[in-house]
C-alpha cells in the first residue's frame, strides 16, 4: 500500500511569489490534514478534510493560504502571496474515516524556503 | 486548547542503555496520546498510541510509553538503546471531542553513542 505522498520535496521561492503544494493521501482515506514545522517548533495544524469538505480550518494562519480537495482525492496548498514567515516544511496526513481509528499517517513533508 | 511539552530538546544515550523520551500534555478531558519518529531525510512514522485500557502500551521497533493521567505524562522508553534509534521523536495529543486535529510537541532529538 502506498504511503502518503507530497509533491514538491523542497521549494524555493522569493518574498511575494506563489507556491503550491500537493498531497496524495493513502487511497481510501477519507481524512486529510496539513500541518507546518517553522524550524525548530511545534508542528501546527493548519486544517483538517473530510473528503472534499473542509472540517476544521482553525489553525490556517491568514488568508493568504488557501487549500482545496476537489473530488475528494488529493489536495492543494496554495500561498499567494508568499512571505518569509512562511518558510518552514509543510506536512500532510491521512487517517480513515472509521470509528476506532485514530493515527494519522504522515508524508514526508515538503520544504519551503521564501527568501 | 491542548497542548505537549516535550522539555528536553535533545537527549543523549549510550548503546544498549535504557532511553527515555519525556512528554506531559494539557487537555480538556481525557486524552488520546501518540508518538512519532521523524528519520533523516523521512516524513513522520506512527510509533504507539494510548486510546484507553492498559496504561503501558507497546509499539513499533521494542518501544514503549506509559500513560500517567495524575502526572499527564506519556513518556516513550526502550529498555535497550540502538545506534538506530538516534532521530526526531514527537509526542503528541487529541481530545475526544469532535475535532481531529493533533498538538505537537517541539520534539526531542535523540542521539545514541555507539
Amino acid at each position: 500500500e502506498a504511503g502518503v505522498t507530497q509533491f514538491p520535496s523542497h521549494s524555493v521561492i522569493e518574498k511575494g511569489q506563489t507556491v503550491t503544494l500537493r498531497c496524495d493521501p493513502i487511497s481510501g482515506h477519507d481524512n486529510l490534514y496539513w500541518y507546518r514545522r517553522v524550524m525548530g517548533k511545534e508542528i501546527k495544524f493548519l486544517l483538517h478534510f473530510v473528503k472534499e469538505s473542509k472540517q476544521d480550518e482553525s489553525g490556517m494562519p491568514n488568508n493568504r493560504f488557501l487549500a482545496e480537495r476537489t473530488g475528494g482525492t488529493y489536495s492543494t496548498l496554495k500561498v499567494q502571496p508568499a512571505e518569509l514567515e512562511d518558510s518552514g516544511v509543510y506536512f500532510c496526513a491521512s487517517s480513515q474515516l472509521l470509528t476506532g481509528s485514530y493515527e494519522q499517517y504522515f508524508g514526508p513533508g515538503t520544504r519551503l524556503t521564501v527568501t | 486548547a491542548q497542548s505537549v511539552a516535550q522539555p528536553e530538546d535533545q537527549v543523549n544515550v549510550a548503546e544498549g542503555n535504557p532511553l527515555t523520551v519525556k512528554c506531559t500534555y494539557s487537555v480538556s478531558g481525557n486524552p488520546y496520546l501518540f508518538w512519532y519518529v521523524q528519520y533523516p531525510n523521512r516524513g513522520l512514522q506512527f510509533l504507539l498510541k494510548y486510546i484507553t485500557g492498559d496504561n503501558l502500551v507497546k509499539g513499533s521497533y521494542g518501544f514503549e510509553a506509559e500513560f500517567n493521567k495524575s502526572q499527564t505524562s506519556f513518556h516513550l522508553k526502550k529498555p535497550s538503546a540502538l545506534v538506530s534509534d538516534s532521530a526526531l521523536y514527537f509526542c503528541a495529543v487529541r481530545d475526544r471531542g469532535g475535532n481531529n486535529r493533533l498538538a505537537f510537541g517541539k520534539g526531542n532529538q535523540v542521539v545514541v553513542i555507539p
